[in-house]
Formats: C-alpha cells, sequence, structure tokens
C-alpha cells in the first residue's frame, strides 16, 4: 500500500529564516506530487505541483519555492520567511497510471513564523 | 470558470440523526466529484469519489454521497451521525486542467452532539 510522509510535524522560525519541509512517498512509482497551504484551518491552496523529477509548476507567486529531486521526494523552500507564510502545509500524491482516482494526502506541517 | 461550492460553513445535527453536508460544482464536461474529511491538526482524509455509473456512491465511515447532474451537486449524507463524524468536509471536482490537479470547496464544518 502507499504511504506519504511529511516532517517536520510541527515547525517554529524567525521571520528571515530559511525553510525545508520535505515529502516523501512509498509504494508507487512515478507519482503527481502537490503542495498546498491552509490558513486558518480552513480552505486549501495549491502552491506547487510536480508531475517528474525537476518538472514544477507553480500555481501562485510567492515567497515559497519546491523542488523535486527524486520521483518520490518533494521539497518546499524559502530563502526567508515571511510572517504570512504562517499555515498548515499539505503534500499529496495522485497516481498517474489509474485515471481520475483523486489525491492523498501527508499528515501536514504546521509551521509558525514568529 | 470552473468551481465548487459548500454553501454551508457550518452543519450542528444531533448524534442519531441523519447528516447531510451540501457541495454544488461547475465546470466543463463530464465531472470527476470527491469528498475529504479532515481532523484537527491532520491530512486530508478520502472519503468517496464519484467518477461515472450510479448516482449514490458509498464511501468510508458509513458515508455515502449523491450525484444529482441536473442540479449540478454531490451532497453528502450518512443515515445516522456520530459525535465522531465532527469535523471539516471538503468537496472537490477534479481540474479540467489535467495532472489530477482538484478544486476545493470552501469547507464546511461539521458538530455533532450528543
Amino acid at each position: 500500500s502507499q504511504t506519504i510522509h511529511q516532517w517536520p510535524a510541527t515547525l517554529v522560525q524567525p521571520v528571515g529564516s530559511p525553510l525545508s519541509l520535505e515529502c516523501t512517498v512509498e509504494g508507487t512509482s512515478n507519482p503527481n506530487l502537490y503542495w498546498y497551504r491552509q490558513a486558518a484551518g480552513r480552505g486549501l491552496q495549491l502552491l506547487f505541483y510536480s508531475i517528474g523529477i525537476d518538472q514544477i509548476s507553480s500555481e501562485v507567486p510567492q515567497n515559497l519555492s519546491a523542488s523535486r529531486p527524486q520521483d518520490r521526494q518533494f521539497i518546499l523552500s524559502s530563502k526567508k520567511l515571511l510572517l504570512s507564510d504562517s499555515g498548515f502545509y499539505l503534500c499529496a500524491w495522485s497516481s498517474r497510471d489509474r485515471g481520475p482516482g483523486g489525491q492523498y494526502f501527508g499528515p501536514g506541517t504546521r509551521l509558525t513564523v514568529t | 470558470a470552473q468551481s465548487v461550492a459548500q454553501p454551508e460553513d457550518q452543519v450542528n445535527v444531533a448524534e442519531g440523526n441523519p447528516l447531510t453536508v451540501k457541495c454544488t460544482y461547475s465546470v466543463s464536461g463530464n465531472p470527476y466529484l470527491f469528498w475529504y474529511v479532515q481532523y484537527p491538526n491532520r491530512g486530508l482524509q478520502f472519503l468517496l469519489k464519484y467518477i461515472t455509473g450510479d448516482n449514490l456512491v458509498k464511501g468510508s465511515y458509513g458515508f455515502e454521497a449523491e450525484f444529482n447532474k441536473s442540479q449540478t451537486s454531490f451532497h453528502l449524507k450518512k443515515p445516522s451521525a456520530l459525535v465522531s463524524d465532527s469535523a471539516l468536509y471538503f468537496c472537490a471536482v477534479r481540474d479540467a486542467g489535467g495532472y489530477n490537479k482538484l478544486i476545493f470547496g470552501a469547507g464546511t464544518r461539521l458538530a455533532v452532539h450528543p
């Protein structure tokens, strides 16, 4: 079966510090990968998606970047965090081989920028 | 434009009573529809999906959803609510732009009272 991991689970960082959040998927190959941010425990905002190694699409302009150095690894980064980067970050994957099967989410990372 | 609407911010129901969480959508072409549930500080969990076929879709934890093409709705239902069903529920439709991207509704908070 497939499993998706995210770490760290929680993070408190000062304004201006760098950020690196990691997401890995097990039990599948060649997945589509996604990063979302959820503010105030409500709506989801798609930040980035990736259809393959080093193939990243950005959905909104922002202070963040994403990379996919390996097939099942997706990293969210920032060089200098802003207060507005606080939120709950969710990684998700979907299969490219099984049609419109939806997305499957990781446990999330709670980021607080102070 | 593609969109998903969840018209209720919150739904309150007594334990043992039936529950309905509403969702309407707007897409071009055939819709692929999904329901997810989110417990506090957790990732989204997949509940059920409609791709094609029977309009009544059964999912996890006793939930079901009814697809109504003429009303462009996909309401989530459960015959008898449990206190443990209290959570945030998201409806989503697959983005026609591809890559299994999803368009999410704003979410509905379900509160089941003992």
